[in-house]
């Protein structure tokens, strides 16, 4: 059984559109975080967010707690956006979506 | 992140032969896991640490063993290394748990057991 879903699993854009990653989760959590992989690299985190939305230049996440739900926005993507993208849920344990593989193509 | 280091970056093993992951943090957190992330499935927690010498299992931590003795090094031991443990190891380092704390994540060792 997976507590977090993603959605999709792989995802190609054309540069400059308009992107959304989903994700579900099934537990009680007190947050919720968006993390990027780039191939071969580390993860960085993103965003940690426990309620509304947050803004960081073109990436917006949103949650919302009673449809237990997010989703990662991208606005105008570029081909550096290319990155597994992994939704993670914490209360006192985290876990772990299997990622969104995001390619943007020029 | 320069707060968190993991060694080796890359290694090759036989079956068979010990291995050790280390991380290291700059950050004086707390808390620390190894995670190991293989295709198709989210980040698998093996073990982690809430303090020098204090360590618990993860989910996956069946072939693994830890040892915390200092506050900046977490090695992650496998004591005879088998193929279904070639994956890609994270160190990860908090300063708590909850929600309003944030993980930092190593580099990763890619260990490949042949």
């Amino acid at each position: 059984k997976n507590e977090v879903e993603q959605s999709p699993q792989n995802l190609t854009a054309q540069e400059g559109e308009f992107i959304t990653i989903n994700c579900s989760y099934s537990v009680g959590i007190s947050a919720l975080h968006w993390l990027q992989q780039h191939p071969g690299g580390g993860i960085v985190s993103l965003f940690m967010l426990s309620s509304g939305k947050k803004k960081h230049g073109r990436l917006i996440a949103t949650i919302n707690i009673q449809e237990k739900h997010s989703s990662l926005h991208i606005t105008a993507s570029h081909p550096r956006d290319s990155a597994v993208y992994i939704c993670a849920v914490t209360d006192n344990q985290f876990y772990f979506g299997t990622g969104t593989s995001l390619t943007v193509i020029p | 992140d320069a707060g968190i280091t993991q060694s080796p970056r890359h290694k090759v093993t036989e079956t068979g032969t010990p291995v050790t992951l280390r991380c290291h943090q700059t950050e004086n957190h707390r808390y620390m896991y190894w995670y190991r992330q293989d295709p198709g499935h989210g980040l698998r927690l093996i073990h982690y640490s809430y303090g020098v010498k204090d360590t618990d299992k993860g989910e996956v931590s069946d072939g693994y063993s830890v040892s915390r003795s200092k506050t900046e090094d977490f090695l992650l031991t496998l004591e005879s290394a088998t193929s279904s443990q070639t994956s890609v190891y994270f160190c990860a380092i908090s300063e708590g748990t909850g929600g309003s704390y944030g993980y930092t994540f190593g580099s990763g060792t890619r260990l490949t057991v042949v």
